[in-house]
């Protein structure tokens, strides 16, 4: 199975709006609601963001939103804050009842 | 709530086999899926495999002729078990827990409990 694919690496200025975005096949994002986001810091675990395409786990601020079409699913982080600095990552379910993480996005706030 | 800990050998040498003990405290292992990630040093996240509480498995095709993934309920532990290791193996070690929606459980859902995770390196 071949990694999603994300941008290296994205930048904003606080209080702006950033996107990522995450590209695979239909045997993966574009063929379940099964899309995750995970944020890590340097030293850290990953930490749960959004699930299923578009959900947010408790205690994640709604500054954060996910969304999915077709074969690309994306997080937006709106009024961004020096705190949001970290590395992201997406995964999506497969046709093969594995899962598949994307390359990871190192998010700068500038 | 749910506390995952990653335990095992630190150091493990080249052709042999990294074992490593997630331990889950706070819960039962019951009812959901359980899953081992790594991420090699300056690199991104790597999903190694799962296991379904009641033994069933499933694996990363590109580690899948290396690797096991066991669980025992009585002590609440799952393991993984890399066969054959070489430097590329050198990672931190992950174990999550696949979370559950609507009172069901898959491993469709995001990991929303990971341990800290457990550094491994492959040196002779």
């Amino acid at each position: 199975q071949s990694a999603l694919t994300q941008p290296a690496s994205v930048s904003g200025s606080p209080g702006q709006s950033i996107t990522i975005s995450c590209t695979g096949t239909s045997s993966d994002v574009g063929g379940y609601n099964y899309v995750s986001w995970y944020q890590q810091h340097p030293g850290k675990a990953p930490k749960l963001m959004i699930y299923e395409v578009s959900n947010r786990p408790s205690g994640v601020p709604d500054r954060f939103s996910g969304s999915k079409s077709g074969n690309t699913a994306s997080l937006t982080i709106s009024g961004l804050q020096a705190e949001d600095e970290a590395d992201y990552y997406c995964s999506s379910y497969t046709s093969s009842s594995t899962q598949v993480f994307g390359g990871g996005t190192k998010l700068t706030v500038l | 709530q749910v506390q995952l800990q990653e335990s095992g050998p630190g150091l493990v040498k080249p052709s042999e086999t990294l074992s490593l003990t997630c331990t889950v405290s706070g819960g039962s292992i019951s009812s959901y899926y359980w899953s081992w990630i790594r991420q090699p040093p300056g690199k991104g996240l790597e999903w190694i495999g799962y296991i379904y509480y009641s033994g069933s498995t499933n694996y990363n095709p590109s580690l899948k002729s290396r690797v096991t993934i066991s669980v025992d309920t009585s002590k609440n532990q799952f393991s993984l078990k890399l066969s054959s290791v070489t430097a590329a193996d050198t990672a931190v070690y992950y174990c999550a827990r696949h979370g559950c929606s609507g009172g069901s459980c898959s491993i469709g859902y995001g990991m929303d409990v990971w341990g800290q995770g457990t550094t491994v390196t492959v040196s002779s």
